[in-house]
């Protein structure tokens, strides 16, 4: 079972900051935040990633709780290319002392002109 | 962008028959997985390898096998295809070095009649 919470769905007027909300209140002290999105039927592209602090780069930023139990993906200024499911995934150990994504349903952004 | 290759991209075969997906990459990562994603869900792991002839079951295993003879190939084989496996097929690539993330390829799609 996946480990996030998202909003099936949300609007952004183009140029407007998009502020995609994530639930992972059971997440483990030592596991990743990762955000992607996936443009109509092309792989998941990756956005950002964190554990416990607020990351930045050139695509977008993440607010990790401080208590980590939900994260904000921020993208600025949104434009209409960034109209795409947002996955937010925690990734978790598995027995063979590998990593594994957990993938929800995401969060469908549309973007308005 | 990662270098992933996944063949063939688009796929059309009968129940019963075998099918081989294939993915390559060019970035010598040790870790490979094998997605596969239906309407309205988000990707759901199958398999994955974590190196050379080391691999291990994903949530929805069942009906597909793998192999990974060498560090730049993993092959996904549905020994006898049917229709609930009619999807389209993502490969992912990772290092895990310092959390690294995921990078996927393409995604091939698989209908099967």
């Amino acid at each position: 079972d996946a480990k996030t919470t998202q909003p099936p769905s949300m609007d952004c007027a183009e140029g407007r900051a998009a502020n995609l909300p994530c639930n992972h209140s059971t997440i483990s002290g030592n596991e990743y935040v990762y955000w992607y999105r996936q443009i109509h039927s092309q792989g998941p592209q990756y956005i950002i990633h964190g554990l416990k602090n607020n990351e930045t780069n050139e695509m977008a930023s993440l607010i990790i709780t401080e208590d980590r139990k939900s994260s904000t993906l921020i993208l600025p200024h949104a434009t209409l290319r960034d109209t795409a499911v947002y996955y937010c995934i925690v990734r978790v150990a598995s027995t063979s002392g590998t990593y594994k994504y957990i993938f929800g349903t995401g969060t469908r952004l549309k973007v308005l002109a | 962008d990662a270098g992933i290759t996944q063949s063939p991209r688009h796929k059309v075969t009968e129940t019963g028959t075998p099918v081989t997906l294939r993915c390559h990459q060019t970035e010598n990562h040790r870790y490979m997985y094998w997605y596969r994603q239906d309407p309205g869900h988000g990707l759901r792991l199958i398999h994955y390898s974590y190196g050379v002839k080391d691999t291990d079951k994903g949530e929805v295993s069942d009906g597909y096998s793998v192999s990974r003879s060498k560090t730049e190939d993993f092959l996904l084989t549905l020994e006898s295809a049917t229709s609930s496996q009619t999807s389209v097929y993502f490969c992912a690539i990772s290092d895990q070095i310092s959390n690294q993330p995921q990078h996927f390829g393409d995604g091939t799609r698989l209908s099967i009649l």
